[in-house]
């Protein structure tokens, strides 16, 4: 069991240059989860899915953030024109359910935004 | 609206001793509590987590105490060690409602030897 694989592990922008971060759920899990980390704001929920469908994007940025599972095996999180303020460590869970089921985190993806 | 509160900020303990580490909640309706354990570069990894229904769960030397009257719980760490030196983060979600996990700010302990 590899667990939560997120690629890449880090990535450098340019403000207003566009950012895709990857996650592969642990297999046979149902739920993938996104959050971000930062000093300021701590561990911030940001969406998540279920089976392929969204089921709460209430922690989404309005703008420029969107999140994709176009299959069972990765998610996507893509942030367009990037700004410095998205510098971020974005986390990828999941769960063997979309209940309460305990998350697992992947090591997640350490976004700078020059 | 911080919605889950963790004091202290930042504890140290000798090795050998009990850590206690507090957590705090305000939705009545948070019934799931699970703690995370982050060592600095990587993920928060799951260390014990306890229902509303129960007011206490060991697992080795961690025991959470928890108070669903007055909307608290507590992570004990016994026989504290160097390698236990983490943030901890207690973290809430409701069940029945969404699954996302709401974190508290997080208590960077320290064990010294």
């Amino acid at each position: 069991n590899a667990g939560v694989i997120q690629t890449p592990r880090h990535k450098v922008t340019g403000k207003g240059q566009e950012a895709t971060l990857w996650c592969e759920p642990i297999s046979g899990h149902s739920a993938v989860f996104w959050y971000r980390q930062t000093i300021v704001q701590g561990l911030e929920f940001l969406t998540y899915f279920r089976n392929q469908a969204p089921i709460d994007d209430s922690g989404m940025p309005k703008e420029r953030f969107s999140a994709q599972m176009p299959n069972q095996s990765h998610s996507t999180l893509k942030i367009q024109s990037t700004q410095p303020q998205d510098s971020a460590v974005y986390l990828c869970a999941s769960s063997l359910g979309g209940g309460v089921y305990e998350q697992y985190f992947g090591p997640g993806t350490r976004l700078t935004v020059l | 609206q911080q919605q889950v509160r963790q004091s202290p900020q930042s504890l140290t303990v000798w090795e050998g001793e009990t850590a206690i580490l507090n957590c705090s909640y305000e939705d009545s309706t948070f019934n799931y509590f699970p703690w995370y354990q982050q060592f600095p570069g990587e993920g928060p990894a799951l260390l014990i987590s306890i229902s509303s229904v129960s007011d206490k769960k060991e697992d080795g030397r961690f025991t959470i105490f928890f108070n669903k009257r007055e909307k608290k719980l507590s992570l004990h760490i016994t026989d504290s060690q160097p390698g236990d030196s983490a943030t901890y983060f207690c973290a809430a979600s409701a069940q029945g409602g969404s699954a996302k996990l709401i974190f508290g700010e997080g208590t960077k302990l320290t064990v010294s030897s």
